[in-house]
């Protein structure tokens, strides 16, 4: 079946790290994806990250994939309030499907000064 | 280089109508797809165009359908509109249908 899922809150303070946390189902996914939405605005692509690496590292975001339990995460460096926003993972569609992105149902990302 | 461009940023409409919504994927995209975004149902996949041919459809009635053009913009028209179509609708664009799908900032339709 096809499912992605996030925990829906995380709450950080200015400075630290935050890591977002994925699980995806299907197994035969080629990339995998991170959005940022801030209010009223559409997507952001973030990053990606093809199935046959395990990390990614993009100036202060680093995706970590583990492909045997089918998760992903992402972490974020020395986090800002300009980050404040809701990520969201997504998956590409299996085969045929290889058009749609299957999402989940976003994190929100709460940066405290 | 544009982004993908969506008009109109906001709509609203009374049920019952119809509704077509636009979107110009970036120059050399050849694949166009659109999601709806809701509170409730999250971001949901409605279809994907590539090469003006539908490739993909997602678990919608049939008021929903679109169509590609030529120059890879894209349409997507929503008849017989109903209080739950309400939605924020996105499209995203891409080189190869893979890497990298390009959002645009979406059209926000309120049915009243």
């Amino acid at each position: 079946g096809e499912d992605v899922e996030q925990s829906l809150f995380l709450s950080v303070r200015e400075g630290d790290s935050s890591v977002i946390n994925c699980t995806y189902t299907d197994s035969s996914s080629t990339y995998l994806y991170w959005y940022k939405q801030e209010p009223g605005a559409g997507l952001q692509l973030l990053t990606y990250i093809f199935s046959n690496m395990d990390m990614k590292q993009d100036q202060r975001l680093t995706v970590l994939l583990n492909k045997k339990d089918k998760h992903l995460s992402l972490r974020i460096a020395d986090t800002q309030t300009g980050d404040s926003a809701i990520y969201f993972c997504a998956e590409k569609g299996p085969g045929n499907q290889g058009g749609k992105l299957i999402f989940g149902q976003g994190t929100e990302l709460s940066v405290k000064p | 280089k544009a982004g993908v461009t969506q008009t109109p940023r906001y709509l609203i409409k009374t049920r019952g109508q119809q509704v077509t919504l636009s979107c110009s994927p970036i120059s050399g995209h050849r694949s166009v797809s659109w999601y709806q975004q809701t509170p409730g149902q999250g971001l949901q996949f409605l279809f994907e165009y590539f090469s003006e041919t539908q490739r993909n459809k997602g678990n919608f009635p049939g008021r929903f359908s679109g169509r590609q053009f030529s120059n890879s913009r894209s349409e997507m028209n929503v008849s017989t509109l109903e209080l739950g179509d309400s939605a924020l609708y996105l499209c995203a664009s891409s080189l190869n249908r893979g890497e990298g799908y390009t959002f645009g900032s979406g059209t926000r339709l309120t049915v009243v």
